[in-house]
C-alpha cells in the first residue's frame, strides 16, 4: 500500500520551457503532498507544502510565481516549472502523506530529473 | 534552530551489522523517521519511532531516546543491497520532516 506515482521520471528541454511534473498517490487519499527538490549530494529541501484545496505554502526563498502548485484533489498535485532555466535542473522529488494524523510517514514518488539545456 | 547530525560516510562488511547514529535538534518532536534513498531514487520509509525504545523490522532496528535527542538504526546481516544513503528525519511540532545529508553507507565483500 502507499504508493505514489510520479510523471514523468526524465525531462530534457530547451531553456524557457515551461514543465509541468504530476504527483499521484495511487491507493490511499493525501491531504498534504510536498515538493522537494535535491541537487547531487546534498539534502531534499522542502521547496512548498500543498494541501487539497488551497493555496501551497511556499518555504523561504522558492519563487511562487516560478513553481506552480497545483492540488486539485485527494490523489493529484501538481508541480509546474514555468520558463524553465539551466539552473533550475535538479532532481524533483513529491511525497504524499495519508490523511487523518499528521504524524504519518510521507510515501515519495520516484522523482522527475529535470534537465534544461 | 533545527538541526540534524549524521556522520556523513560509513563503511561496513558484507554480512556484518552496522549503527548509524543521529543526533537532532527540533522545535517540537512528533517522532523520528528513518529513509533508505539508494543514488539517483527517491526515498523509500523504513521506520518510525515516538516512544523511547527499539523497534524491531527484520533486518532493521531503531531506537529513540527523546531525553538524549538521539536515534540509531541498526542493520543486521548487511546485504550489497543496502549500499544507500540513509536518512535521519524527525518530525517537528508543525508535523514537518526535518530533512539532514544522511549517511552515506558502503558495504564491502
Amino acid at each position: 500500500g502507499a504508493v505514489v506515482s510520479q510523471h514523468p521520471s526524465w525531462v530534457i528541454c530547451k531553456s524557457g520551457t515551461s514543465v509541468k511534473i504530476e504527483c499521484r498517490s495511487l491507493d490511499f487519499q493525501a491531504t498534504t503532498m510536498f515538493w522537494y527538490r535535491q541537487f547531487p549530494k546534498q539534502s531534499l529541501m522542502l521547496m512548498a507544502t500543498s494541501n487539497e484545496g488551497s493555496k501551497a505554502t511556499y518555504e523561504q526563498g522558492v519563487e511562487k510565481d516560478k513553481f506552480l502548485i497545483n492540488h486539485a484533489s485527494l490523489t493529484l498535485s501538481t508541480l509546474t516549472v514555468t520558463s524553465a532555466h539551466p539552473e533550475d535542473s535538479s532532481f524533483y522529488i513529491c511525497s504524499a502523506r495519508e490523511r487523518e494524523t499528521g504524524n504519518q510517514p510521507q510515501h515519495f514518488g520516484d522523482g522527475t530529473r529535470l534537465s534544461i539545456l | 534552530g533545527q538541526n540534524i547530525d549524521q556522520p556523513t560516510e560509513m563503511t561496513a562488511t558484507e554480512g556484518a551489522i552496522v549503527q548509524i547514529n543521529c543526533t537532532y535538534q527540533t522545535s517540537g518532536f512528533n517522532g523520528l523517521f528513518w529513509y533508505q534513498q539508494h543514488a539517483g531514487e527517491a526515498p523509500t520509509f523504513l521506520s518510525y519511532n515516538v516512544l523511547d525504545g527499539l523497534e524491531e523490522k527484520g533486518r532493521f532496528s531503531s531506537f529513540l531516546s527523546r531525553s538524549k535527542g538521539y536515534s540509531y538504526l541498526l542493520l543486521k546481516e548487511l546485504q550489497m543491497k543496502d549500499s544507500a544513503s540513509y536518512l535521519c528525519a524527525p518530525m517537528d511540532s508543525n508535523y514537518q520532516l526535518i530533512w539532514g545529508a544522511g549517511t552515506k553507507l558502503i558495504i564491502k565483500p
